[in-house]
């Protein structure tokens, strides 16, 4: 069935630092989702992109849906604490309007 | 900003028991989700709800579950006899648009014990 694939699965990265994940499958999603979930929260709508080539910036968080319509990536530049969480991607099943698929999720960890 | 509320937070039952979880999804808002995360696992959808009916539904939301909006601002779960691997996070969301962006709620942590 269809999957989306998160890499990588975990970051330690330096504050400050920018910081570089992606989402593929082997099946074209018409939606791109990218969601961000802090500990014992819901996860939180960061960026939603609905056409291929398309590149969006919410602040210091920019993503791109990928041309071939089966990616996406999410940047984040300049790190700071709060970005701390994990990041998923998420995107609309096949032949649904309602379910979306989940990828397992980038956890950022930020080191001080 | 409007956001979706759900109650309870967490929430402790004995196998076999049944419990509902509420949700206020945001107010002008037309389509309704559950879904639930297991501890470590990713979101998986459970069903979706519109127009006081359930248009979608995964192989998880078997007939131990149901959905309910009982008034105009609540929409709840059932899970009518809990089981241990009914323990989860569970999600409530909702969308004002078919296809349209998704926004989740806290979620309620539910433990069978």
């Amino acid at each position: 069935g269809q999957q989306l694939n998160q890499s990588p699965q975990s970051m330690f990265i330096q504050e400050g630092e920018d910081v570089s994940m992606n989402c593929t499958s082997s099946s074209i999603f018409n939606t791109w989702l990218w969601y961000k979930q802090e500990p014992g929260e819901g996860p939180v709508l960061l960026i939603a992109l609905y056409k291929a080539g398309e590149l969006t910036s919410n602040g210091r968080l920019t993503a791109q849906f990928g041309i071939t319509r089966k990616d996406s990536f999410l940047n984040i530049s300049a790190s700071i604490p709060s970005d701390v969480g994990i990041y998923f991607c998420a995107g609309p099943k096949v032949d649904s309007n309602y379910q979306l698929i989940w990828g397992a999720g980038t956890k950022l960890i930020i080191k001080p | 900003e409007p956001e979706v509320t759900q109650t309870p937070s967490h929430q402790v039952t004995q196998m076999g028991q049944e419990v509902i979880l509420r949700c206020v999804p945001i107010s002008n808002h037309l389509y309704f989700y559950w879904y639930r995360q297991i501890l470590g696992q990713k979101v998986e959808f459970l069903v979706s709800f519109y127009n006081n009916e359930i248009s979608e539904k995964s192989e998880i939301f078997d007939d131990q579950f149901s959905v309910e909006r009982p008034d105009g601002s609540n929409f709840t779960l059932k899970i009518r006899s809990t089981k241990l691997e009914d323990s989860a996070m569970y999600f409530c969301a909702s969308s004002y648009s078919e296809g349209g962006p998704q926004y989740f709620g806290p979620g309620t942590r539910l433990l069978v014990l």
